[in-house]
């Protein structure tokens, strides 16, 4: 079963702009990923968001993390041709150290 | 570090032959983890091994299914038989203690005709 899921499903941008990608969860989670995929390729771990923290940056990245609404965010500032991927959150959830991944968000960005 | 090595990359098989497909995690990792990836029901995991034990086969989907990591730098995931709803993209990803972002191989396209 799916603990995550992004919104919107898919997002068409010009290169220049920001992204933004929004994750819902169900349950109390200790950690939140985010993974980018390449067509055809495998998952790619991007960044790490413990529960206990709110905000988190890596680069052009910038994730928020709200436990009370069991909701987390991703933005990508200024974004490239080669950001063009999909991209899911992942929960770690209660003792088993194991991930759920939600659907994911296709992003799109032109050239 | 070459990083999680999958093979092999694609596998077209008919309808009841037995398939291996094989991972080879990050040395030094203690977690590994077998996922499918599908259109509809995106990706599920479906057992997950920790210092080589299993521990959590619950997403294996039938006694067809059946994974073992004989030793910290080897596992396997074997349908037998196959089947064609057993069409997918397998991966296998790695960790230390599945505490930490997960290191994924490239996947097993697995086309079963």
């Amino acid at each position: 079963s799916q603990q995550g899921e992004e919104d919107p499903q898919a997002l068409s941008i010009q290169e220049g702009e920001n992204a933004t990608m929004n994750c819902s969860y169900k349950t109390s989670i200790n950690n939140l990923q985010w993974y980018r995929q390449n067509s055809g390729r495998g998952l790619v771990h991007l960044i790490l968001i413990r529960s206990n923290e709110r905000e988190k940056h890596s680069g052009r990245l910038r994730v928020t993390l709200d436990t009370s609404k069991k909701s987390s965010s991703l933005l990508i500032t200024a974004s490239r041709a080669a950001d063009t991927a999909s991209y899911f959150c992942a929960t770690d959830a209660g003792s088993a150290r194991q991930l759920t991944f939600g659907s994911g968000t296709q992003l799109t960005v032109l050239p | 570090d070459a990083g999680v090595i999958q093979s092999p990359r694609h596998e077209v098989t008919e309808m009841g032959q037995e398939v291996t497909l094989r991972c080879k995690p990050i040395s030094g990792h203690n977690s590994l983890f077998w996922y499918r990836q599908t259109m509809m029901r995106g990706l599920e995991l479906l057992i997950y091994f920790n210092n080589n034990v299993p521990i959590d086969d619950s997403g294996m989907p039938e006694d067809r299914f059946s994974a073992k990591m004989p030793n910290a730098s080897f596992s396997t995931l074997k349908i037998q038989p196959s089947e064609p709803r057993d069409s997918a993209v397998y991966f296998c990803a790695s960790s230390t203690d599945g505490i930490y972002g997960y290191t994924f191989g490239s996947g097993t396209r697995l086309t079963v005709v």
